[in-house]
């Protein structure tokens, strides 16, 4: 069964511009997370959908947002792109979520901004 | 709210050593405890994880017990090689309701074993 997979692996925006990150989660799986990884903040929530739905949401501003498609492939977009989101940005699947389910990581995308 | 912490790294070990790499956690719940690894330029993955208390997670040599009593959850390893050097990250999800799938990292601890 193929893992997670996330495109594109790598990115480089300028500040000010917008971005769309996009994640294929293990086939059957049908929740999709996101998370923020960087050296200062570590690894950070950003949020959780399920059938298309958000289910949970970290702690970050509005220019963050997401969705999820029936095909439960999901994507992920910042707008107005500021220095501090230089980060990689990881995609995790489980079957339904609930948290005693492994989440199943993807390689992650390398995001910098300029 | 929830958290975790995992000892400061760098751990630098020699091939055949023990390893002990500690982290404990505060929840209100009945969190489920994981630890992942990341190696270098990839993603992460699954080591070992226990659902409940005094569960024993192992995988690939390694072993955590879940201590509700002392809130940790150890990573132990009894003989590392150079192939373990990676970043090892313990991580908490409320395991309450059901609803949720937020995991809770701690920093990370840079393991490097020499040959």
């Amino acid at each position: 069964k193929a893992g997670v997979t996330q495109t594109p692996r790598y990115l480089i925006k300028t500040r000010g511009q917008q971005v769309t990150l996009s994640c294929s989660p293990i086939s059957g799986h049908r929740s999709v997370s996101w998370y923020q990884q960087t050296p200062g903040q570590g690894l950070q929530f950003l949020f959780e959908y399920f059938s298309e739905t958000q289910r949970n949401k970290g702690n970050f501003p509005g220019r963050f947002s997401g969705r999820q498609f029936s095909n439960s492939r999901s994507e992920m977009n910042v707008s107005t792109l500021e220095l501090g989101d230089s980060a990689l940005y990881l995609c995790a699947s489980s079957f339904q979520g609930g948290g005693q389910e492994t989440q199943y990581f993807g390689p992650g995308t390398r995001l910098l901004v300029l | 709210g929830d958290s975790v912490t995992q000892m400061e790294g760098p751990v630098t070990l020699s091939e055949e050593a023990c390893l002990t790499i500690n982290c404990t956690y505060t929840a209100t719940g009945y969190p489920s405890l994981f630890w992942y690894v990341q190696y270098p330029g990839e993603g992460l993955q699954l080591l070992l994880k226990a659902t409940k208390a005094d569960d024993k997670g192992s995988n690939k040599g390694f072993e955590a017990t879940y201590r509700k009593e002392t809130t940790s959850f150890h990573l132990e390893k009894g003989s590392v090689q150079v192939s373990d050097s990676a970043v090892y990250f313990c991580a908490l999800s409320d395991r309450g309701g059901g609803a949720t799938n937020k995991l809770i990292f701690g920093t990370g601890t840079l393991l490097a074993v020499q040959p």
